[in-house]
């Protein structure tokens, strides 16, 4: 059965920190990964995708890294702002049939 | 380019009354699935479609069903509704590689 995990599931921290999102699965045949971020009561924005084949991939503040031996993915923002205040969720796709989402780190950036 | 559009916005149902939620992709996106996302928890898929076909289900009673039309807008039904249906229903498109999501619908079964 495959599942999704992300630690934590919260986090509050103080603006410009950096700080790295966790996101681990059982099974490591993973067709790709993708990160979200989503506002209280609003849909799904994607992030970053991150391709079975690659390491990482990068978009602005945000860096997200795969190890699939390990069954781990990582979210790197560098140096948040209020702004990324919202839940984060993970999310891993094994045949491009579905996919399975962590329950998502809910992310407070404090002024 | 519009994105992912879902209608209604919202919807309150009655427990046992039958719903139907509507999804628009984006445009030349030929795959299209649903999502239940229960508060606090991550999204569950429900239906893949591709080119009209059903390629994936999840876990879900046959109180939920779906279909895709040739513009590859898609419908979600649901019957017979239960105080746990109340839920944000996500649509979601692909092309190739990722999914782009809609806002979402947002049913209360009261």
């Amino acid at each position: 059965k495959q599942e999704v995990t992300q630690i934590p599931a919260a986090l509050s921290v103080p603006e410009g920190e950096n700080l790295v999102l966790n996101c681990s699965f059982t099974d490591s045949a993973i067709y790709n990964l993708q990160w979200f971020r989503q506002d209280p009561g609003k849909g799904l924005t994607s992030l970053l995708l991150i391709q079975s084949s690659q390491r990482e991939q990068t978009s602005g503040r945000l860096n997200a890294s795969l190890d699939k031996s390990s069954g781990r993915s990582t979210l790197y923002i560098a140096a948040s702002q209020p702004g990324d205040s919202a839940t984060y969720l993970c999310a891993v796709n094994y045949n491009f049939n579905k996919f399975y989402f962590g329950s998502g780190t809910k992310l407070n950036v404090k002024p | 380019d519009a994105g992912v559009t879902q209608s209604p916005t919202h919807l309150i149902k009655t427990r046992g009354q039958h719903v139907t939620l509507r999804c628009s992709p984006i445009s030349g996106h030929k795959s299209v699935s649903w999502y239940q996302q229960v508060l606090g928890q991550g999204p569950q898929f429900i239906f893949q479609y591709y080119e009209k076909e059903e390629r994936g289900r999840g876990n879900f009673p046959d109180r939920f069903s779906a279909r895709q039309f040739p513009n590859y807008s898609s419908e979600l039904n649901v019957n017979a509704l239960l105080l746990g249906d109340s839920a944000l229903y996500l649509c979601a498109s692909s092309l190739v590689l990722g999914y782009t999501f809609g806002s979402g619908t947002r049913l209360t079964v009261v």
